[in-house]
């Protein structure tokens, strides 16, 4: 069964401490990966796809990386405004539906 | 364009009562996905529409739950004989396949349905 583990689960910041969210899958078929950025009663918004181990995509201070059986989330000197709860989420060849993972609760504080 | 909307934005009712939520979809978006998020939890797959067809459902999608997207534009999720249990977030997503097979799914605002 396809399995997506996210780690930490939580994680305290001080405003520009650098660090990084992991995603480890397994999954069979892999066709690409999600990164959502949710904030509380909210919907997940859309940050990046990635599609092949390798490969990296950046948006402002996030950067994410793609290996054959994990993902990382680099956030660089994050703002308090980076506060949010970060999902992956995988889409597989066969099906259309997302298998999200627990999501990492990220606090930056000023 | 102005995204993903669903109505309502938040639903008290009490056990056993029959519930509706309605999504927009962004225009021209083909795909419509739901999904249920709980406290604390990722979202969980409940079903996918192409167009007016309902092509994949869930396990979790019981008896109680059915969801039509008529003329393939809105969508409905309907919830009958409530239980505390199906509290939750409940999310609408839609896509637009690109080329190459792979797409983005874009969410809405979601529901938030609390059974009494």
């Amino acid at each position: 069964e396809d399995q997506v583990t996210q780690s930490p689960e939580a994680l305290r910041l001080q405003e520009g401490e650098s660090s990084s969210l992991n995603c480890s899958y397994t999954v069979s078929g892999l066709r690409g990966l999600f990164w959502y950025r949710q904030d509380p009663g909210k919907g997940p918004e859309f940050l990046f796809t990635l599609y092949s181990a390798g490969e990296e995509k950046e948006k402002e201070r996030l950067k994410a990386t793609l290996t054959k059986k994990e993902s990382f989330l680099h956030i660089t000197a994050p703002k308090p405004e980076d506060s949010a709860t970060y999902l992956c989420a995988v889409f597989k060849a066969a099906g259309n539906k997302l298998t999200f993972g627990g999501g990492t609760r990220v606090l930056v504080k000023p | 364009d102005t995204g993903v909307s669903q109505d309502p934005r938040h639903k008290i009712t009490k056990r056993g009562q029959n519930v509706t939520f309605r999504c927009d979809p962004i225009s021209e978006h083909n795909r419509l996905y739901w999904y249920r998020q709980t406290l604390g939890q990722g979202p969980e797959f409940l079903t996918y529409f192409q167009n007016e067809a309902q092509l994949e459902k869930s396990r979790l999608l019981s008896d109680r739950f059915s969801a039509e997207r008529p003329k393939g534009s809105f969508s409905t999720l309907e919830i009958q004989r409530t239980e505390q249990g199906d509290s939750a977030m409940y999310l609408c997503a839609s896509s637009l396949p690109r080329q190459g097979g792979t797409y983005e799914q874009y969410f809405g605002p979601g529901t938030r349905l609390t059974v009494t």
